[in-house]
């Protein structure tokens, strides 16, 4: 069975840094391509980064040069290193598979969040 | 970057009413068209994928339709379970935008 378990969130000044981490279950990480999705209290969803098999990344233009997306293949895990933290960055993290077939891709597992909360 | 808009923002309906979304992508995506579902408080859930295509599990009731840059997301007879939040996201180009949502509510 396929499982995504997100930890490490919590409540960070502003300026500060938080790692939030993805375990996975059921499949290899480090032979798919991992994304990052984030929710504001009360807003939609907001895509953050993704990390290929071959392990490119890329970010939203809103946290590029602040967050680094990573993965330890032995512990079978994603990251996201969240550096210079804003009070805009509270949200709920999601972590999510995205399985491809005949060039389309799309999220088809996702973990259940894990809060952000940036605020002094 | 790609930007998405969904219409309506909100809408109401009736169980059983047949309830129809629709999206516009800002530049052609083909079929690189994905929709979710969510519940408050929970993880977003796939329902259809390249477009058309219905996710394994997912009701009959859903469907999807468009190419280019105009879609929609049919619900063939609203049930009970299916007042939540529905997405469109562009798989087209990273990054993969998501439209703003459609909140599906009871009427």
């Amino acid at each position: 069975e396929v499982q995504l378990v997100e930890s490490g969130g919590g409540l960070v000044q502003p300026g500060g840094s938080l790692r939030v981490s993805c375990a996975a279950s059921g499949f290899t990480v480090s032979s798919n391509y991992m994304t990052w999705v984030r929710q504001a209290p009360g807003k939609g969803l907001e895509w953050v980064s993704v990390i290929h098999s071959g392990g490119s990344t890329y970010y939203a233009d809103s946290v590029k040069g602040r967050f680094i997306v990573s993965r330890d293949n032995s512990q079978n895990t994603l990251y996201l290193q969240m550096n210079s933290l804003r009070t805009e960055d509270t949200a709920v993290y999601y972590c999510s598979r995205e399985y491809s077939s005949s060039s389309h891709t799309r999220n088809d597992y996702w973990g259940q969040g894990t809060l952000v909360t940036v605020s002094s | 970057d790609i930007q998405m808009t969904q219409s309506p923002s909100s809408l109401s309906a009736s169980v059983g009413d047949r309830v129809t979304i629709t999206c516009r992508a800002s530049q052609n995506i083909d079929s690189y068209l994905n929709w979710y579902q969510q519940k408050p408080g929970k993880a977003p859930k796939l329902l259809i994928y390249a477009a058309s295509s219905l996710q394994s599990g997912v009701p009959s009731r859903f469907s999807g339709s468009g190419s280019g840059t105009e879609f929609t997301l049919t619900i063939s007879s609203l049930q009970p379970e299916d007042f939540a939040t529905y997405y469109c996201q562009q798989s087209y180009r990273t990054p993969q935008a998501f439209g703003q949502g459609t909140k599906v509510e009871i009427k």
